[in-house]
C-alpha cells in the first residue's frame, strides 16, 4: 500500500486563481512529518511547506497553505492566487520513524499547469 | 553556498558498465540520501546515510551501493549497468532531527540523468 498518495495526475488553473492539490498519507506513527515540494521544468526540487503531526495550525508560506486535516490523513497543498511560475511537478512527501531513522516517502506526484 | 552538488549532469552508458554518481553536500548535513525518479513514480528510495560510516537500504536498493567514509561525501555506485536503470537520479542531505525536530527539510542536487543502452 503506499504511504502517501495524490490523486491528481494533473491539474489545471486559470492564473489568479486558487488550486489544491490532494495528498492523503498513511502511517501508525504518532509522530510525523509532512513535506511538500516543487519540482519546475528544469528539475531541481524545491522546498515549499511543512506540517508537523503535532502542529495546531494549518502551515502558510506565503501564497502556500497546508489543509491539514489529522483525522482524515489528509495533506492538501493550497496555493493562492497561481501564477504561472507555478507550472510544475509537486510532490507531497512524509517523514516517519523506520527503524530509528526518519525515512522520507514521496507521493507519485501532481502535474498542475497554470494557464494564462 | 554551493549546497548539494552531483556530477555528472548526464551520462550514458553501456549494459554492464559500472560507473559512479557522485554526491558532495558543505552544510555539515547528517543525512544524505539517494533517489531515483521514474515518469509516474515519484521519487524512489535507493540507499541512504544517517552519519559517516552508517549506510541502509531504502526501497529500491538492487543494483546500487554506497559508502560514507566522509560527512561530505556519498557516492552512489551502480556495479553493472541495466537499462531499467536509466533515470533520474537526485542526492539529497538535511540536518539531523536530533538538532531540528522534524522540520528538517532535505536540499536537493540538481540531479544526473542517466540513461543505459
Amino acid at each position: 500500500a503506499q504511504k502517501i498518495t495524490q490523486t491528481q495526475p494533473g491539474m489545471f488553473v486559470q492564473e489568479k486563481e486558487a488550486v489544491t492539490l490532494d495528498c492523503t498519507y498513511d502511517t501508525s506513527d504518532p509522530s510525523y512529518g509532512l513535506f511538500w515540494y516543487k519540482q519546475p521544468s528544469s528539475g531541481e526540487m524545491i522546498f515549499l511547506i511543512y506540517q508537523g503531526s503535532y502542529d495546531q495550525q494549518n502551515a502558510t508560506e506565503g501564497r502556500y497553505s497546508l489543509n491539514f486535516q489529522k483525522a482524515r490523513k489528509s495533506a492538501n497543498l493550497v496555493i493562492s492566487a497561481s501564477q504561472l511560475g507555478d507550472s510544475a511537478m509537486y510532490f507531497c512527501a512524509m517523514r516517519e520513524r523506520t527503524g530509528g531513522s526518519y525515512i522520507p516517502t514521496f507521493g507519485r506526484g501532481t502535474s498542475l499547469i497554470v494557464h494564462p | 553556498n554551493a549546497g548539494v552538488t552531483q556530477t555528472p549532469k548526464f551520462q550514458v552508458l553501456k549494459t554492464g558498465q559500472s560507473m559512479t554518481l557522485q554526491c558532495a553536500q558543505d552544510m555539515n548535513h547528517e543525512y544524505m540520501s539517494w533517489y531515483r525518479q521514474d515518469p509516474g513514480m515519484g521519487l524512489r528510495l535507493i540507499h541512504y546515510s544517517v552519519g559517516a560510516g552508517i549506510t541502509d537500504q531504502g526501497e529500491v536498493p538492487n543494483g546500487y551501493n554506497v559508502s560514507r567514509s566522509t560527512t561530505e561525501d556519498f557516492p552512489l555506485r551502480l556495479l553493472s549497468a541495466a537499462p531499467s536503470q536509466t533515470s533520474v537520479y537526485f542526492c539529497a542531505s538535511r540536518k539531523s532531527q536530533r538538532d531540528t525536530g522534524l522540520n528538517t527539510e532535505a536540499f536537493f542536487g540538481q540531479g544526473t540523468r542517466l540513461t543505459v543502452v
